[in-house]
């Protein structure tokens, strides 16, 4: 059983350039959430999505960001037009359909870059 | 909202000694969830152990054990027998009863010494 994955591992972009990122929750979940790790701080959340809908994005900025999760495929967190200050990890967790909902299981991340 | 605060940036343990990682929160809820999740170099997010907080009794996983004071607001971490494989950054989160979303302290860097 496939944890969470997320691709790409390590991305570089130049400033002005878009960062797309992605995330395939573990298999029964369909609950999606997307963090943010600066540099020596702890992970901050931006986003919740389900299927086809948008949650909770109180913790995403209000310019250049955005998330989806589509009926079908991974969930992408799109940063446009990126600067230096986006470099940080980027963490997707997930959660089952139904049950439990407490336990997030988290994918191994995206490290961006911004040159 | 919630916060959650891990007053110790770094911590060091001599092997096969305990430790002890402190974690206070404050919250107005009275039913959540607590965790403590690994972060080794690799940087993939492990979760260590949780504690439901309706629950009294304080969650063991292994050599991993929690002191949950409810009243307190607090969740510390012990180590036991510390392994050099234990060595990592730890980090304390909280998740209410919507479970939107986790809120995690800055974390504590541990150092097993040989």
């Amino acid at each position: 059983n496939a944890g969470v994955m997320q691709n790409p591992r390590h991305l570089v972009r130049r400033r002005g350039q878009e960062a797309r990122l992605r995330c395939s929750p573990m298999k029964g979940h369909s609950h999606v959430y997307w963090y943010r790790q600066l540099p020596e701080e702890g992970l901050k959340f931006m986003v919740y999505l389900q299927k086809e809908n948008i949650i909770d994005e109180s913790g995403m900025p209000k310019e250049r960001f955005s998330a989806e999760f589509p009926k079908e495929g991974p969930s992408i967190l799109r940063i446009q037009q990126v600067v230096r200050g986006d470099s940080a990890a980027y963490f997707c967790a997930s959660s089952p359909a139904r049950g439990r909902t407490d336990t997030q299981y988290f994918g191994p991340g995206t490290r961006l870059t911004v040159l | 909202a919630q916060t959650v605060t891990q007053s110790q940036p770094e911590m060091s343990v001599q092997e096969a000694e305990t430790v002890t990682l402190s974690c206070t929160y404050d919250t107005s809820e009275s039913d959540y969830y607590l965790f403590w999740y690994k972060q080794p170099p690799s940087r993939q997010m492990i979760l260590v152990i949780r504690q439901e907080a309706y629950k009294q009794q304080n969650a063991t996983e292994n050599r991993f054990s929690v002191n949950f004071q409810k009243a307190a607001k607090s969740f510390s971490l012990k180590i036991s027998d510390s392994q050099l494989g234990d060595a990592a950054m730890y980090f304390c989160a909280y998740n209410g009863l919507r479970g939107n979303q986790f809120y995690f302290g800055t974390g504590t860097s541990l150092t097993v010494i040989p």
